[in-house]
């Protein structure tokens, strides 16, 4: 079975700090990585997405990262702000989209 | 870039009426739509796919008389909610594929049903 794994599930962090948010996967052979944000009672917006033949995608204050062999994507967020504070979304893309639970983020002004 | 849309964005309905949630590509054609349900404080879950001018694929534990999906053009799908429950509430988002193009989807920000 495809699984998408996100960890932490929640995090709170100081404004300011950087961090970083993980997620892995059990199937190698995927088209691409997407990572999403969810503000409370919202929808979807795309953040990055990072093609299979890709290592890295960056906009702004975020980059991601993509590592097929060990099946893991991260997502750094530099110079937090309260304005991030939202669900972060990581999605393994292909025939169907396979999303994660999310990471619930907090930016304590 | 490619723009999703979904109406209504929120619905309130009463116990055993049925919703009907239109998704629609506004500045592109899209031969398969999804139709995924988030529960609160949940991940996406994938509904169906919907194939235009064919009928959806569903997935395992989705009731396809309950969930009614119709892919009519290239533009536009529906899911109708029939027979509406309390337990059916849940936020509700389409996402559409450009047609041609292998794997990339766009979102539309969702409809909030609740069933009282």
């Amino acid at each position: 079975k495809q699984e998408v794994t996100q960890i932490p599930a929640a995090l709170s962090v100081p404004e300011g700090e950087n961090l970083v948010l993980n997620c892995s996967f059990t199937d190698s052979a995927i088209y691409n990585l997407q990572w999403f944000r969810q503000d409370p009672g919202k929808g979807l917006t795309s953040l990055l997405l990072i093609q299979s033949s890709q290592r890295e995608q960056t906009s702004g204050r975020l980059n991601a990262s993509l590592d097929k062999s060990s099946g893991r994507s991260t997502l750094y967020i530099a110079a937090s702000q309260p304005g991030d504070s939202a669900t972060y979304l990581c999605a393994r893309g292909g025939d169907k989209i396979i999303f994660g639970k999310g990471t619930r983020l907090h930016i304590l002004p | 870039g490619a723009v999703v849309s979904q109406h209504p964005s929120r619905v309130i309905c009463k116990s055993g009426t049925s919703v009907k949630i239109e998704c629609r590509s506004l500045d592109f054609q899209a031969t398969t739509m999804f139709w995924y349900r988030q529960f609160p404080k949940k991940s996406l879950m994938l509904m169906a796919t919907s194939n235009e001018g064919s009928k959806a694929t569903y997935e395992q534990g989705v009731e396809k008389d309950k969930f009614l999906i119709n892919h009519a053009s290239l533009t536009l799908s529906t899911l109708t909610v029939t027979s509406a429950h309390p337990e059916d509430s849940s936020f509700y988002i389409c996402s559409a594929r450009l047609a041609g193009n292998s794997y990339e989807q766009y979102f539309g920000p969702g409809t909030r049903l609740t069933v009282t």
